[in-house]
């Protein structure tokens, strides 16, 4: 398996705050990473695939960036709404997918 | 538009069998990835398997093979995961998802995830 790192595993920001996020995977993966937002109660949305690709309807205040083993999730300005958990996955093996563990915004 | 609609919450005995079901709508079935991801309370998310109906053959994730069967009907555009020999280890919220893939896959479209409860 794949194993996946997330660091922190929780962090306190404020609104307006720039916010980074970091996953690690324990073999090079190329850009097979995905970010997702996930809301209590709800089903996780995706935010970013391919490790930069900005999905459909998510806000330019988040971007990806990395490759290999070491990928980022930022947000540039912090909005009340972006208050959630934030989890990567990674498809560069699709019959054996991993979730990183997950970090917690508030 | 897509739409994955699952099944209601369900309460089960240690070493029983729970079947739920994902109807879709709004996307093509039959080629389409069909996920299971499964959340247990306050945990992180866990890869189930998938099935790829048009392919016929699932996988599944190491630590749940032989408990698990994921299963898919075209003619009602309906995904089935059926797990055995449930502990309460398998008290989890269980989504289906549709990948899409632009070059990378992801999971693209969610169900409103389905709690099973182990007691």
């Amino acid at each position: 398996d794949i194993q996946m790192t997330q660091s922190p595993s929780s962090l306190s920001a404020s609104v307006g705050d720039r916010v980074t996020i970091t996953c690690r995977t324990s073999q090079s993966i190329d850009k097979y990473l995905n970010w997702y937002q996930q809301k209590p109660g709800k089903a996780p949305q995706v935010l970013i695939s391919g490790a930069s690709r900005l999905q459909s309807g998510v806000p330019s205040r988040f971007s990806g960036s990395g490759s290999g083993t070491d990928f980022t999730l930022t947000i540039s300005s912090l909005q009340p709404e972006d208050f959630a958990t934030y989890f990567c996955q990674q498809s560069y093996r699709p019959r054996n997918i991993t979730f990183g563990p997950g970090t917690k915004l508030d | 538009q897509v739409q994955l609609v699952q099944s209601e919450a369900q309460v089960k005995k240690p070493g029983s069998s729970v079947k739920v079901s994902c109807k879709t709508s709004g996307g093509t079935f039959s080629t389409s990835s069909i996920t299971w991801v499964r959340q247990a309370p306050g945990q992180g998310l866990e890869w189930v398997g998938r099935i790829i109906p048009i392919v016929g053959t699932p996988n599944y994730a190491q630590k749940f093979h032989g408990r698990v069967t994921i299963t898919a009907d075209a003619s009602t555009s309906t995904a089935y995961m059926d797990l055995t020999s449930l502990t309460s280890d398998d008290t989890a919220v269980y989504f289906c998802t549709l990948v899409n893939c632009d070059g990378v896959c992801f999971f693209a479209y969610w169900g409103q995830g389905t709690l099973v409860t182990v007691s």
